[in-house]
């Protein structure tokens, strides 16, 4: 069992709705990560919060908004998402961006953009 | 040239067989290097690290050659829960002092009867 728990397991919305992701850890790691997953595709970094503060953004378009309310949670806000959107979402966590950089998953949100 | 290259596969090998895959990365001042595996519709796990000195890890053994910047991954006596996609995962060191990961795209590896 995976100890980063995401909700909701499966997202189907609108282009013009507004849903949150969700991410929890409790294994007291400082940096936690959102990425993007295609079919037959490896993931794709998004954000990287460290210390709960945003240190990477790969350029991703603004109808996706991160947040990091505390060091244990992560969401992801989406808005006016577009149907190419549709992936699977991964949250990781690690114990932090120096040595000890080993990524845990969450089981992801799969979201389809309709 | 992409930062890290895996064969896609798939790999289709008899159960108890031993296969093989390699993983070469651009970057020679990559620092750390990891296999990950990721069942259909499943995320990613955490399967090795990978060590200068090579490390094992029951049928599972991991290779690296800096000089030739590329990892691999040994299977022996392949398993049936064995089949999935098994990432090549490589750290440098980003803008600033942050580490950075960077996935390969993967190798498919099927277990079959």
């Amino acid at each position: 069992d995976t100890e980063v728990t995401q909700t909701p397991k499966h997202l189907v919305m609108g282009m013009t709705n507004k849903k949150s992701l969700k991410c929890e850890q409790h294994m007291g790691h400082r940096a936690m990560y959102w990425y993007k997953q295609k079919a037959k595709k490896p993931p794709e970094l998004m954000f990287v919060y460290s210390y709960e503060k945003l240190s990477i953004n790969e350029s991703v378009p603004s109808r996706f908004s991160p947040e990091c309310p505390n060091s244990s949670l992560l969401n992801l806000h989406l808005h006016a998402l577009q149907p190419e959107d549709s992936a699977l979402y991964l949250c990781a966590s690690s114990q932090d961006r120096g040595s000890n950089e080993k990524l845990f998953f969450g089981s992801g949100t799969q979201l389809s953009v309709l | 040239r992409k930062e890290v290259e895996q064969d896609p596969g798939p790999f289709n090998v008899p159960e108890g067989a031993t296969v093989a895959f390699n993983c070469t990365y651009s970057n020679s001042a990559s620092q750390s290097f990891f296999w990950y595996r990721q069942d259909c519709r499943k995320e990613p796990k955490l399967l090795m690290s990978v060590y200068s000195s090579g490390n094992e890890d029951g049928r599972f053994t991991a290779q690296l050659n800096r000089a030739s910047q590329y990892i691999s991954l040994l299977i022996r006596d392949s398993k049936l829960s064995d089949s999935a996609t098994y990432l090549c995962v490589v750290s440098s060191i980003s803008s600033g002092s942050a580490r950075q990961l960077t996935f390969g795209s993967g190798t498919q590896l099927t277990v079959l009867p």
